[in-house]
């Protein structure tokens, strides 16, 4: 299994641009979620979907942000406008049950 | 409160000893777990081990081990002969059940970390 794929894997853009982050669970996983690392904070739980419904979204920092699981293999975190305190790691995990297997992360960059 | 406390920034050990990583949990839930993580400077996100709060025994995944005492709430990771590609930050974090609303799907909370740097 190739794990769970996270594209881009880095990502630089300017202020006020819109970013789509894309995820692909593992197969068979029911869970999804997507996180936000920094040193500041850590790391942190934005949003996670059971069997693509949302089931929690009060990490998700403002209404710039969104995200999407369309169907079992694919899910997008969108930041729209983006802003330079947005800039962080941004993983996505999936899981059967219990353990959480990462993704790569994607390390986004707003200047 | 933090649900989870990882209260050293960094740990240096030499080479072939055991280290113990700290982390202490705050819960009001019966049923909960804990586990702990690896992300070396490449970035990704390595699951290590898993304890249940009803497990009797200690987990063990190999040189990895989970020193769990419920009643302090602590779940201590030990690393016994250190190599230097245990060099990496180290997560704590617990998984419980999210708010009622969300039909009792449970979510995971992470420390802050502990950076462990291994030396010859």
């Amino acid at each position: 299994d190739a794990g769970v794929i996270q594209s881009p894997r880095h990502e630089v853009t300017e202020m006020g641009q819109e970013v789509t982050l894309r995820c692909k669970p593992i197969s068979g996983h029911n869970s999804l979620f997507w996180y936000r690392q920094t040193m500041m904070r850590g790391l942190e739980l934005l949003i996670y979907f059971n069997n693509n419904v949302p089931i929690d979204d009060s990490g998700m920092p403002e209404d710039r942000f969104s995200a999407k699981m369309p169907n079992a293999s694919f899910s997008t975190l969108k930041i729209q406008p983006s802003e330079p305190r947005d800039s962080a790691v941004y993983f996505c995990a999936s899981s059967p049950s219990s353990e959480q297997f990462f993704g790569p992360g994607t390390r986004l960059t707003v200047l | 409160a933090q649900k989870i406390t990882q209260t050293q920034p960094g740990m240096f050990v030499q080479e072939k000893e055991a280290v113990t990583l700290d982390c202490t949990y705050d819960t009001s839930d019966q049923s909960y777990g804990l586990f702990w993580y690896k992300q070396p400077s490449s970035g990704e996100m390595i699951f290590l081990i898993y304890q249940g709060s009803y497990d009797e025994q200690n987990a063990t995944e190999g040189r990895y081990s989970l020193n769990f005492q419920k009643a302090r709430k602590s779940a201590n990771l030990v690393i016994s002969a250190s190599q230097l590609g245990d060099s990496a930050m180290y997560f704590c974090a617990m998984r419980e059940r999210s708010n009622p609303r969300n039909s009792g799907y449970s979510t995971l909370t992470f420390g802050k970390g502990t950076m462990l740097l291994v030396s010859p």
